[in-house]
């Protein structure tokens, strides 16, 4: 079937920028989404981004989509303790009810 | 201000016994989803729901079997545990098939489920 794939684990200091990245095998992806885990909880839709599109820019998070390489990557600038989380990469294609995720990259942020 | 509520939030079951998970969201949406979590493996769509009275299986049905009778409610179920059923269960919904765009899945706080 069709693959998600991102790093597992992400080790950053405060205040830096954190790169996580996602590559997929999909070339009919629509949609490309990263959601956010938190212990305990459920996942969090922090951005999407539509397959024509570059790049999307959200305050601190950039999203950067290389179409042609499938490659997808989530830039969280000035990273805060707070962004210690999991970060799940998805795709979903307009004609099917499923969505693949990625097996989710453990982002530690230390002070 | 609920969202996707699930119950329970934890339970422990002897293999061979059976079990329904609880999900209820009460932000009027059309799509309901079963997921999975394993260690490593991300999410995995176990069954969905595109309404009231229809159910369709995911990527990893087998061993589960869901009803949706209301439109709130999506229930699954686990007619006789195995110890591979082992994980954290999440509900979502959604008001669009898959959330796609800008009308996002909300997920639940999850079910971890241990079967010994």
């Amino acid at each position: 079937g069709e693959d998600v794939e991102q790093s597992l684990f992400l080790s950053v200091r405060e205040g830096d920028s954190s790169v996580i990245n996602c590559t997929y095998t999909d070339s009919s992806s629509t949609y490309l989404y990263w959601y956010k885990q938190e212990p305990g909880a459920g996942l969090q839709l922090l951005t999407y981004i539509f397959s024509n599109m570059d790049m999307k820019q959200d305050q601190r998070l950039t999203v950067l989509l290389n179409k042609k390489d499938k490659h997808l990557s989530l830039r969280i600038a000035d990273t805060q303790t707070g962004d210690s989380a999991i970060y799940f990469c998805a795709e979903s294609t307009t004609n099917n009810n499923d969505m693949r995720f990625g097996a989710g990259t453990r982002l530690t942020v230390k002070p | 201000n609920a969202g996707v509520t699930q119950t329970p939030k934890f339970r422990v079951l002897k293999t061979g016994q059976s079990m329904t998970l609880l999900c209820a969201q009460d932000m009027n949406h059309e799509y309901m989803y079963w997921y999975r979590q394993d260690p490593g493996m991300g999410l995995r769509l176990i069954h969905y729901s595109v309404g009231e009275g229809t159910t369709a299986k995911g990527e990893v049905p087998d061993g589960y079997n869901v009803s949706r009778l209301k439109k709130q409610n999506f229930l699954l179920g686990l007619e006789s545990a195995a110890p591979s059923q082992t994980s954290v269960y999440f509900c979502a919904s959604s008001y669009s098939v898959l959330g796609t765009g800008n009308q996002p899945q909300h997920f639940g706080d999850g079910t971890r489920l241990s079967i010994l």
